[in-house]
């Protein structure tokens, strides 16, 4: 099956500083790729769909100022969490679409301290 | 918008047995994408069994099996022979087919069902 990839697998960062979670596709090339996040204990929310070359579609209540996402080539994604406070304290994980399916990098944890 | 509904937060089978987990969905579309994922303690995520709305025969992956009532909105997972390595969290995720260019392309989960299997 396809591969995707997240690094880091956890960062932990102070509060106020910003935090990049990279995504790729390691074995294909995807035009379309997907930021989750997931609370503990929680299931995924879709926070925005990534897609190359263009602008990204945030969820109703995502701020775009604050997770930037860049989709700058066809394997790689990246997510900024920026100003990260307390509350950015998640499981991020993302996925890459291949025509009718999805595959899920192995996620990102992040601690704001 | 679509919403996807697990009512059961964990289910228990002896090991060998059969157990199903219940997933119901509400949406207004007539074609769309049913998927049952697997979350292990590791947290990746796993494709179980994907079934498409337009379908009418029921999806089947070895063990796995789904019951697709789609007039009831309706998507179970019925894991047979359970097995010690089945145990995690399972998700039932919805998709459309119709992309709006609003993340209409992305999946909408359930909020999980955690399957422990008794030696």
């Amino acid at each position: 099956g396809a591969v995707v990839s997240q690094h880091p697998s956890w960062v932990i960062c102070k509060s106020g500083t910003s935090v990049k979670i990279e995504c790729r596709s390691l074995d294909f090339q995807a035009t379309t790729m997907f930021w989750y996040r997931q609370f503990p204990k929680q299931s995924l929310m879709l926070m925005a769909t990534s897609n190359e070359g263009s602008k990204a579609t945030y969820e109703q209540g995502v701020e775009k100022d604050k997770f930037l996402i860049n989709h700058a080539s066809l394997t790689l994604s990246t997510l900024t969490v920026t100003s990260a406070h307390p509350e950015d304290s998640s499981f991020y994980i993302c996925s890459a679409r291949i025509l009718n399916e999805q595959f899920f990098g192995p996620g990102t944890r992040l601690t704001v301290l | 918008a679509q919403t996807v509904t697990q009512s059961q937060p964990e289910m228990s089978v002896q090991e060998a047995e059969t157990v199903t987990l219940s997933c119901t969905y509400d949406t207004s579309e007539s074609d769309y994408y049913l998927f049952w994922y697997k979350q292990p303690p590791s947290r990746q995520m796993i494709l179980v069994i994907r079934q498409e709305a337009y379908k009418q025969q029921n999806a089947t992956e070895n063990r796995f099996s789904v019951n697709f009532q789609k007039a009831a909105k309706s998507f179970s997972l019925k894991i047979s022979d359970s097995q010690l390595g089945d145990a995690a969290m399972y998700f039932c995720a919805y998709r459309s087919t119709m992309y709006s260019g609003g993340g209409a392309d992305g999946l909408t989960f359930g909020k999980g069902t955690h399957l422990i299997i008794q030696p």
